[in-house]
């Protein structure tokens, strides 16, 4: 099955400074690659995702690139801000498989 | 209410108690899944229906029982529950299977087996 790994799992930056999150994966059939944040009291919530047919995408200060040769995956938070401060989960999957495989999550501290 | 809500938020039993967790999505997905997360863990799959049918069971112990009596409620049925089912079960629902749509999901149940 498939197999996720998802680094650093702890993550500090100050405010204004950018965060990578990394994330490597074994079944190259996976094409769905969602991020997610868990902020606390919360259940996670889709901030972005790419399909195997993209490189990368953009959403404002949130970024996600895909590399299908080696298998990984990674999001970009520029200018993080304290609110950015969460839990996030990178996670695989086949198309209409019905199921994803999740990363372990990193925990991302922006201190003000 | 919108998007996907748990009941009860919060939920403490003991080992021989029956309870049932209980999720409502108001999107009009068709496909809904329970997941549990326990601490330092990735979440893990544990049941996933499609139009209201399961389609996936992943080696869940069956004093968890699943319910789906239409695509927008799903039920999780508890039973002679042990000290390491505590956990957060998050619900999460999807327009189709995931990999081809996105998931939404729930607040979660705190669960504490006493």
């Amino acid at each position: 099955g498939e197999n996720v790994e998802q680094h650093p799992s702890t993550l500090s930056v100050q405010e204004g400074d950018s965060a990578v999150i990394k994330c490597t994966y074994s079944d190259s059939a996976s094409n769905y690659f969602p991020w997610y944040k868990q902020e606390l009291g919360k259940g996670p919530q889709l901030i972005i995702d790419i399909r195997s047919n993209v490189g990368e995408k953009k959403d404002q200060r949130i970024a996600v690139t895909l590399n299908k040769t080696a298998k990984h995956f990674s999001l970009h938070i520029t200018e993080t801000q304290p609110e950015d401060s969460a839990v996030y989960f990178c996670a695989a999957s086949k198309a209409n498989a019905g199921k994803s495989t999740f990363g372990d999550g990193t925990t991302l501290t922006v201190k003000p | 209410e919108t998007g996907v809500t748990q009941t009860p938020r919060h939920l403490v039993m003991g080992m021989t108690n029956k309870k049932s967790l209980k999720c409502e999505q108001h999107l009009g997905h068709n496909a809904m899944y329970w997941y549990k997360q326990s601490a330092k863990k990735p979440l893990e799959l544990m049941f996933v229906y499609s139009l209201e049918e399961r389609v996936e069971n992943n080696s869940v112990p069956s004093r968890f029982s699943p319910e789906c009596p239409n695509s927008s409620h799903l039920f999780l049925h508890l039973h002679t529950l042990q000290p390491e089912d505590s956990a957060l079960y998050l619900c999460a629902s999807s327009q189709g299977l995931v990999g081809l749509y996105e998931q939404y999901f729930g607040p979660g149940t705190r669960l504490t087996v006493t």
